[in-house]
């Protein structure tokens, strides 16, 4: 099956920094989406973006679908972006498909 | 607020024990899917419905099942549960059910075996 893999696995900001997260995926994809999930255990949908650029807020995110990775870009940050991160991706149609999230990277803010 | 609704959020059983997760879809939603959290798997996918058939199907183990009403609500019953059965589970849903869409998730049912 399609392997994704986020880097880095644990980053430590401070409060007001800007960081990048990264999604690398083994295999063409139909479905992309980024997901912040907060320390009460709630996924919180971020972008689907299977391919090109968003932008919400201080969060922006960008897919290069052909060769194959997503951008999470989150400005100025604050200690309530502390959480962890997912990027999941949706490699076929019907039966035989499925979501598959990465590994997760954790975001602490200091204050 | 994803519109997903998950009933209990909290579950504490036995070894051995049978339980039943619930899942209200977004309204106009008709795939629910089913997910289990854990520190060692992480997040996997375990089975999609879709309009009240089964759609897809993951990582679920026989003694998990699942179904999805005519309402559209699903359950996911959990059976002869281990310890290693301990995790969040997540019930998504979206509004068609061929891939590739958007899934809203709900909060989570954390179920701890004892």
């Amino acid at each position: 099956g399609i392997q994704v893999e986020q880097s880095p696995p644990d980053l430590i900001l401070q409060e007001g920094a800007n960081s990048t997260l990264r999604c690398n995926f083994s295999d063409s994809v139909n479905n992309l989406q980024w997901f912040h999930q907060n320390p009460w255990g709630q996924l919180i949908n971020l972008f689907y973006i299977p391919s090109g650029t968003k932008q919400n807020g201080r969060l922006s995110a960008t897919t290069v679908a052909t060769e194959r990775y997503s951008l999470l870009y989150i400005s100025s940050s604050q200690t309530t972006d502390s959480g962890v991160y997912f990027c999941a991706v949706h490699d076929g149609w019907g039966a035989n498909s499925k979501l598959t999230f990465g590994k997760g990277i954790t975001l602490s803010v200091r204050p | 607020d994803s519109g997903v609704t998950q009933t209990p959020k909290h579950l504490i059983t036995a070894t051995g024990q049978r339980v039943t997760l619930r899942c209200s879809p977004r309204s106009g939603d008709l795939s629910v899917y089913w997910y289990q959290q854990s520190l060692d798997q992480g997040l996997q996918f375990l089975i999609q419905y879709y309009n009240g058939e089964e759609r897809a199907k993951g990582n679920i183990l026989e003694r998990f099942s699942a179904q999805q009403f005519p309402d559209l609500h699903s359950e996911l019953n959990l059976s002869s549960l281990e310890l290693g059965d301990s995790a969040l589970y997540f019930c998504a849903s979206s509004v068609g059910g061929i891939g590739g869409e958007t899934q809203y998730f709900g909060p989570g049912t954390r179920l701890l075996v004892l």
